[in-house]
């Protein structure tokens, strides 16, 4: 079995503060994670994945993410945020099943960038 | 690289109809595709796993005979929705396995049933 949770389905931020999204996993093996980006009505964009290699993920945009396994998170952080960066944000664990990668999503965080 | 495509991108159609939802890989093979649904404000529900020329795989509680997939080709799978009702309006987004185990997401459609 696999979930994520992620904390806060609503965070703001004012334009140029650092953003963080909290995300914690529960894996039964070791997890594949990722974050994507939703703009309003349209699909998801991978901002970046984690297939155990290096803890600390760059993506694009300026993310990037650290895989604690001792604190089970995968919390998404970017220095400064712009404007351009209000979205929903989902994170997402997958596991091998029956040859592909099952996904299963957060439920999601609305980020709000203020001016 | 890696562009899934979803034809329509918005659909509206009148309750009782069935509506098509084409999801295709533009250049990459895709053995397996997924379909999911999204409520407004919600997350991703995984709704079933297609799988090149056999039968869709579908999760708990969702209804093979009113969500028909067909996998066709490695590059097409196609979701029906039979006898559409206000309760299916929902977005709907396919996504398609590289068979690297890495997914790529269209950009989802819209349908409303009115």
């Amino acid at each position: 079995a696999q979930s994520v949770t992620q904390l806060g389905s609503h965070v703001s931020v004012s334009e140029g503060a650092l953003v963080l999204l909290r995300c914690n996993y529960s894996s039964s093996v070791p997890p594949y994670l990722f974050w994507y980006v939703q703009y309003p009505n349209q699909g998801l964009q991978l901002l970046l994945k984690y297939t155990s290699a290096a803890t600390l993920v760059k993506g694009i945009n300026g993310f990037e993410a650290e895989f604690k396994k001792s604190e089970t998170s995968f919390h998404l952080t970017k220095p400064s945020a712009h404007m351009s960066d209000a979205a929903e944000y989902f994170c997402a664990v997958s596991r091998n099943s029956g040859g592909y990668q099952k996904v299963t999503f957060g439920t999601g965080t609305k980020l709000q960038v203020i001016p | 690289g890696a562009v899934v495509s979803q034809h329509p991108s918005r659909v509206i159609c009148k309750s009782g109809t069935s509506v098509k939802i084409e999801c295709r890989s533009l250049d990459f093979q895709a053995t397996t595709m997924f379909w999911y649904r999204q409520f407004p404000k919600q997350s991703l529900m995984l709704m079933a796993t297609s799988n090149e020329g056999s039968k869709a795989t579908y999760e708990q509680g969702v209804e093979k005979d009113k969500f028909l997939i067909n996998h066709a080709s490695l590059t097409l799978s196609t979701l029906t929705v039979t006898s559409a009702h206000p309760e299916d309006s929902s977005f709907y987004i396919c996504s398609a396995d590289n068979g690297r185990g890495e997914q790529f997401f269209g950009p989802g459609t819209r349908l409303t049933v009115l």
